[in-house]
Order: structure tokens, then sequence, then C-alpha cells
């Protein structure tokens, strides 16, 4: 049972674009809330996180909407570029536990 | 600042056999976590140590196990591999009580054949 689902599974925008990329929870005892940014044959890295106590977050041109009563927090990059073409992960975890769960990925691609 | 070490990058085995992946994390980092990547799963946690104890466990069969010594460098042990098992292995550490420190490694990629 996925207990994070992310959407969409890939997503083509072209430079300058901003793609949305969204991810939707169940578990109301979930309190943290990172994205991760995978390039082909690295692992995961930490993007930007976020914590429910707030609505939105942004850091450089990525941006996380953060919607508590709906359950879904979202993804924006502003003015994408090529280099930003790698696979996406939306994740969360609960207080006192220490593992993530993370949705199924989006991969992105950037076109010039 | 050296990263996540694992090794070896990657690995070819026959179903049946045993397999043991090593991960050094971060200096000064004492929490490890592994990780199992697939394309249709996604990553899916495995287990957490921390000084040298198991903290967290995912939902694995007990073929699936861990260790982490006293530097807090860690392995996972996989035994009688099944070909379902083939996927990319993950390692991250993190700082104690930091759940923004994640830094994951490039992994071990496992095939079962």
């Amino acid at each position: 049972q996925q207990q994070v689902k992310q959407s969409p599974q890939s997503l083509i925008v072209q430079k300058g674009g901003i793609p949305i990329i969204n991810c939707a929870y169940e578990n109301t005892a979930f309190d943290y809330f990172p994205w991760y940014q995978q390039f082909p044959g690295k692992g995961p890295a930490l993007l930007i996180a976020i914590r429910p106590d707030v609505s939105e977050k942004k850091e450089g041109r990525f941006t996380i909407s953060f919607n508590k009563s709906a359950k879904q927090f979202s993804l924006h990059i502003m003015d994408s570029q090529p280099g930003d073409s790698a696979t996406y992960f939306c994740a969360a975890s609960k207080n006192g536990a220490n593992n993530l769960f993370f949705g199924t990925g989006t991969r992105l691609t950037v076109i010039p | 600042k050296a990263g996540v070490t694992q090794t070896p990058r990657y690995l070819i085995k026959t179903r049946g056999q045993q397999v043991t992946l090593s991960c050094s994390p971060i200096s000064g980092h004492r929490s490890v976590s592994w990780y199992q990547q697939t394309p249709g799963q996604g990553l899916q946690f495995l287990f957490e140590y921390f000084s040298e104890t198991q903290r967290n466990k995912g939902n694995f069969p007990g073929r699936f196990s861990g260790r982490q010594f006293s530097n807090s460098r860690s392995e996972m042990n996989v035994s009688t591999l099944e070909l379902g098992d083939s996927a990319l292995y993950l390692c991250a550490s993190r700082p104690s009580g930091q759940r923004d420190g994640y830094t994951f490694g490039s992994g071990t990629r496992l095939t079962v054949v």
C-alpha cells in the first residue's frame, strides 16, 4: 500500500516552463515532507522540505505548496532548465519515526 | 567532506545465493538506513541502524538483514536470493536527531539471474 501517492509519472516541459508535481497522503501522523531529486546513476538528494505549519516554502527556483486540509503537497520548479531533468520523489515521515515513505517518482524532462 | 560510500556499485548473483552489501556513512553520522529502489515500487524502507542497534524495520522478509559496526559502517545481507530482489539498494546516513540531514549514497545495483 503506497502511503504517499505521486503524479504524474512523467512530465515534459519546455525550458522556462513551470513543471508541477503533486503528492497526496492519508496518514495524518506525517509531519515532515521532503522532496528529493535523483539523477541517473546517483542516489536521491534532498531538494527542499516542509512541515505542515506552513503553506508554502521557497528555495531558489523550487517551491513547495502544502494543503494540510486536503492532505496534498506539490513541487513547483520556476524557470525550469535542461539541467533540472531528473526524477523527483516526494516523501513523508512521522515524528519519532526515522524512515521515509516515498512516492513512486516523476521523471521530468526539460526540453531546451 | 566525503559522502556516503557504497560498495560494490554493481553485483550479479544467481538465484539462491546470498549477498552482502556495504555502506560507509559520512563521518560523524551514526544513523544508517537502507532502502530498496525498484521501477515498480519506488523506494521502500528496509531498516535503520543507530549505534549498532536496529531501530526500525520495514516490511521485508527475514531474508533481508543488516548490521552496524562500532565505526558506524553498515552491511546488509540478503539470503536465498530471488529474481524479485533485483534492485538498486541505497544507503543513507544522517546526524542524530536531524530529519533534514539524510544523505544517500549512489547505491549498489544488484541483478539476480
